[in-house]
């Protein structure tokens, strides 16, 4: 099984300002995928980001970005601009290229719960 | 758009009782997962399924049956229910499940067992 550690329990950040997540996972993989999500109070789990790992350049998705470093088997979130409505718990996935039809299921890091002060 | 549809939100059940977690989806997604996330925990697959009459386990299927009788359609089973049980339980599915294809969840149901 693949790990995914996620180091910060909590975090916290002003609004509007800039606040980095981190993510760091244990794999002998090549090729794999990871996600970034978001469960907010209501419970539901929303896709965030994600990144492929045989591209070099970081995703970006709005105010969201990543910076991946495959060497270091790194993978972390940064939230510009911070808003009321990002607080959240934020979880770090793994996925395998893996097989089609035999599951490749994602494997989740314990989570980063992120506050936002007004 | 529905999407991912689980029922009930909340259940208190009693130990030894048995009960079925609901989970529809009406994306025609083949595959679909069972999580369980317990407090400070990530999620862990119980069960999944990549399609309809095929169901596999995952990494925590003590405790638990599931069936796929229909694409939609991915019933969470737990019989003799434990204290150890008590947790938030997510369904997923997606179309594919490889690549950077996200997995879509449902609302979560938290049930306890007392």
């Amino acid at each position: 099984a693949q790990t995914v550690t996620q180091s910060q329990p909590e975090m916290s950040v002003q609004e509007a300002e800039t606040v980095t997540l981190s993510c760091t996972y244990d794999t002998s993989e090549s090729d794999y995928y990871l996600f970034w999500y978001k469960q907010p109070p209501s419970r539901q789990m929303i896709l965030v980001i994600r990144q492929e790992a045989y591209k070099q350049q970081n995703a970006t998705e709005n105010r969201f970005s990543v910076n991946f470093q495959k060497a270091a088997k790194s993978f972390s979130l940064k939230i510009s601009d911070s808003q009321l409505g990002d607080a959240a718990m934020y979880f770090c996935a793994y996925r395998s290229e893996g097989t089609e039809g035999t599951g490749n299921q994602f494997y989740f890091g314990t989570g980063t719960s992120l506050t936002v002060i007004p | 758009n529905a999407g991912v549809t689980q029922t009930p939100k909340f259940h208190i059940l009693k130990i030894g009782q048995s009960m079925t977690l609901q989970c529809t989806q009406d994306m025609n997604h083949n595959y679909m997962y069972w999580y369980r996330q317990d407090p400070g925990m990530g999620l862990k697959l119980i069960y999944y399924s990549v399609g309809a009459g095929i169901t596999d386990k995952g990494e925590v299927p003590n405790g638990y049956n599931v069936s796929r009788s229909t694409t939609e359609d991915f019933p969470l089973r737990l019989e003799l229910a434990a204290p150890s049980q008590t947790s938030v339980y997510f369904c997923a599915s997606s179309y594919f499940d490889r690549g950077n294809q996200p997995q879509h969840f449902g609302d979560g149901t938290r049930l306890s067992i007392l």
